[in-house]
């Protein structure tokens, strides 16, 4: 069974970082695209980028770009998701999501981000 | 990029009616298209892929078509766990996915 479980929710304050995780199981994590998906609080989704573990080949979205960086671990079959420096305006919900064949087919639980002084 | 608009921002339905949702885009995405349903709390579920094919699982009320710049999502007969935000999303401009701004399916 495929699965994608995320770490849990974070409160930080401005300007802390913060690594946020998805643990992929149940098919081969070098041979799809893990892509990130932002939602912002009571809006839709945002395309932040996507990321192929097998070689690490990194696509950003432009609106995020220098804002947050993806990674991946293949040996422990997870991606990542980081900020050096965290705003309030980066409060939200980021979710990790397998790119199949067939879009987005497996989603993770979604992790969510609270920066507030 | 590839710009969605989805029509309408909400759509009033009452169980057991037809939903009819539309999904626009700036440019050609010929059948490159999926459906998505969120639910409140939860994380968004794949409906529909390739424009017109139903993900595993999913109820043959759930129907779509389109192709190009022109596409419709229709549930036949809403039930009760239909109410739900809808996205479509792009997937022919690599490695820009966009996201259409969701329709809100509620109840009459």
């Amino acid at each position: 069974e495929v699965q994608l479980v995320q770490s849990g929710a974070e409160v930080k304050k401005p300007g802390e970082s913060l690594k946020i995780s998805c643990r992929a199981s149940g098919y081969r994590f070098s041979s799809y695209w893990i892509a990130w998906v932002r939602q912002m609080p009571g809006k839709g989704l945002e395309w932040m980028g996507i990321i192929f573990p097998g070689d690490s080949d990194i696509k950003y979205s432009p609106s995020f770009e220098g804002q947050v960086t993806i990674s991946a671990d293949e040996s422990a079959t997870t991606a990542f998701l980081q900020w050096n420096s965290l705003k309030a305006s980066d409060t939200a919900i980021y979710y990790c999501a397998r790119l199949g064949q067939l879009a987005l087919d497996y989603w993770g639980q979604g992790a969510l981000v609270t920066v507030s002084s | 990029e590839i710009v969605l608009t989805q029509s309408p921002d909400t759509l009033s339905v009452s169980p057991g009616e037809r939903a009819t949702l539309s999904c626009r885009a700036s440019h050609s995405v010929s059948n490159f298209l999926a459906w998505y349903q969120q639910k409140p709390g939860q994380a968004p579920r794949l409906l529909i892929y390739r424009a017109s094919t139903r993900a595993t699982g999913i109820p043959a009320r759930f129907s779509a078509s389109g192709s190009g710049t022109e596409f419709t999502l229709t549930i036949s007969s809403l039930q009760s766990e239909d109410f739900a935000i809808y996205y479509c999303q792009q997937y022919k401009n690599w490695p820009l996915f966009t996201f259409g701004g969701g329709t809100k399916v509620e109840i009459k």
